[in-house]
């Protein structure tokens, strides 16, 4: 049983270009999490799906950011437009339900760099 | 809303010696907490997830323990080796999201 995929794992976009960074969640599991580690910081919550629909995305930046997680395929995160600030590393994680306490299984991340 | 803290941020252990890591929470009526291995440059390993009907849980040289009613739950590494060298981070959750502390950078020195 694969667990979660990330692809790529590295990323490297010039300023204003789009970034698109994908998640595979482990079979079975229908709940995908978003999460950003900046530079020297700790990982922070930024949307929260389940297959076709936004369940929270209190954590992400108001514009040049979207989620989705259609039907059939993967999670994608996209950032338009981007800026050296949003050069961090990016984590997904899965789990098969919903509720507190319910554990998450995390991906390898993706690094993005913009330059 | 959970807050989740780790002090210190940096540790710096001799080859042999037991390594402990701290973590505080603010909520008491925390589920599970969770510890995680990050090396740099790389993905979040999970190492242990304790629930908050255990006090305890171990694997091979790695126990954690969690204590609800300080908040505070610990990370025991026994005989610490080159190899346990990383970033330690604990995680509880937080509704269905999980708050993250900032971690415990960890150096064994050989």
């Amino acid at each position: 049983n694969a667990g979660v995929m990330q692809n790529p794992r590295h990323l490297v976009r010039r300023r204003g270009q789009e970034a698109r960074l994908r998640c595979s969640p482990m079979k079975g599991h229908s709940h995908v999490y978003w999460y950003r580690q900046l530079p020297e910081e700790g990982l922070k919550f930024m949307v929260y799906l389940q297959k076709e629909n936004i369940i929270d995305e209190s954590g992400m930046p108001k514009e040049r950011f979207s989620a989705e997680f259609p039907k059939e395929g993967p999670s994608i995160l996209r950032i338009q437009q981007v800026v050296r600030g949003d050069s961090a590393a990016y984590f997904c994680a899965s789990s098969s339900q919903q509720g507190e306490g319910t554990e998450a299984f995390f991906g390898q991340g993706t690094r993005l760099t913009v330059v | 809303k959970q807050e989740v803290t780790q002090i210190p941020a940096a540790l710096s252990v001799p080859e042999g010696e037991n390594l402990v890591l701290n973590c505080s929470f603010t909520d008491s009526a925390i589920y599970n907490l969770q510890w995680f291995r990050q090396d740099p440059g790389k993905g979040l390993t999970s190492l242990l997830l304790i629930q908050s009907s255990q006090r305890e849980q171990t694997s091979g040289r790695l126990n954690a323990s969690l204590d609800k009613s300080s908040g505070r739950s610990t990370l025991y590494i026994a005989a610490s080796q080159p190899g346990d060298s990383a970033t330690y981070l604990c995680a509880g959750p937080n509704d269905y999201k999980l708050s993250f502390g900032a971690g415990t950078t960890v150096t064994v020195r050989a």
